[in-house]
């Protein structure tokens, strides 16, 4: 049983391009989690999405970052014009049951963000 | 709101050695905890968790963590460090009425002295 998957692991961007990263729940979850880490520093929450819903984005920023999670294929986080503050590792979980808290989140191993 | 404190955001324990790294929470409601664990460029693997049946918790690689409410502490201890067990440790809490975020401490790096 695959766990969740991210790609890529390790993504550079010039100041201005867009990021893209993807997330792949493990199978049989339907509710996925994006975090940042930022250097020295805890997860901080982002974004819970289920299925073609955004279920909290409480933790996003107002501009430039972007969520989904399609009835198809994986979910993506969407930086446009990125900046050198964007820098950092992004990690995705996924979780089995809806509205239940104490469910366990499975990571995946991140995405590395470098912004040049 | 919660939050997560974790004391010493480095410790360095000799092998062999008792393990011990802090936790305390701050909740308005009985939480939920995590410990996570973090190997070099690595995702998050969970350790324990404490979902309010017995508060001493035991987890993976012979860890385990008290929940004390009165001391609002969720501290992981091992009796005997092994090489392996150098990482990053990450305490997490999460609120069962609110919903599924998890809110994490900003991690302790654990250091193993041969």
């Amino acid at each position: 049983n695959a766990g969740v998957m991210q790609n890529p692991r390790h993504l550079v961007r010039r100041r201005g391009q867009e990021a893209r990263l993807r997330c792949s729940p493990m199978k049989g979850h339907s509710h996925v989690y994006w975090y940042r880490q930022l250097p020295e520093e805890g997860l901080k929450f982002m974004v819970y999405l289920q299925k073609e819903n955004i279920i909290d984005e409480s933790g996003m920023p107002k501009e430039r970052f972007s969520a989904e999670f399609p009835k198809e294929g994986p979910s993506i986080l969407r930086i446009q014009q990125v900046v050198r503050g964007d820098s950092a590792a992004y990690f995705c979980a996924s979780s089995q049951s809806a509205g239940q808290s104490y469910n366990e989140q499975f990571f995946g191993p991140g995405t590395r963000l470098t912004v040049l | 709101a919660q939050s997560v404190t974790q004391l010493g955001s480095h410790v360095s324990v000799s092998e062999g050695a008792l393990v011990l790294l802090r936790c305390n929470y701050s909740s308005s409601v009985p939480p939920y905890l995590f410990w996570y664990v973090q190997y070099p460029n690595q995702g998050l693997q969970l350790l324990l968790k404490y979902t309010s049946a017995a508060t001493l918790v035991k987890g993976i690689n012979g860890f385990e963590a008290e929940f004390k409410k009165s001391e609002t502490s969720f501290h992981l201890t091992k009796p005997s460090a092994h090489m392996s067990d150098a990482a990053e440790y990450f305490c997490a809490v999460s609120d069962p009425n609110t919903g599924n975020q998890f809110y994490f401490g900003t991690g302790t790096s654990l250091t193993v002295i041969p």
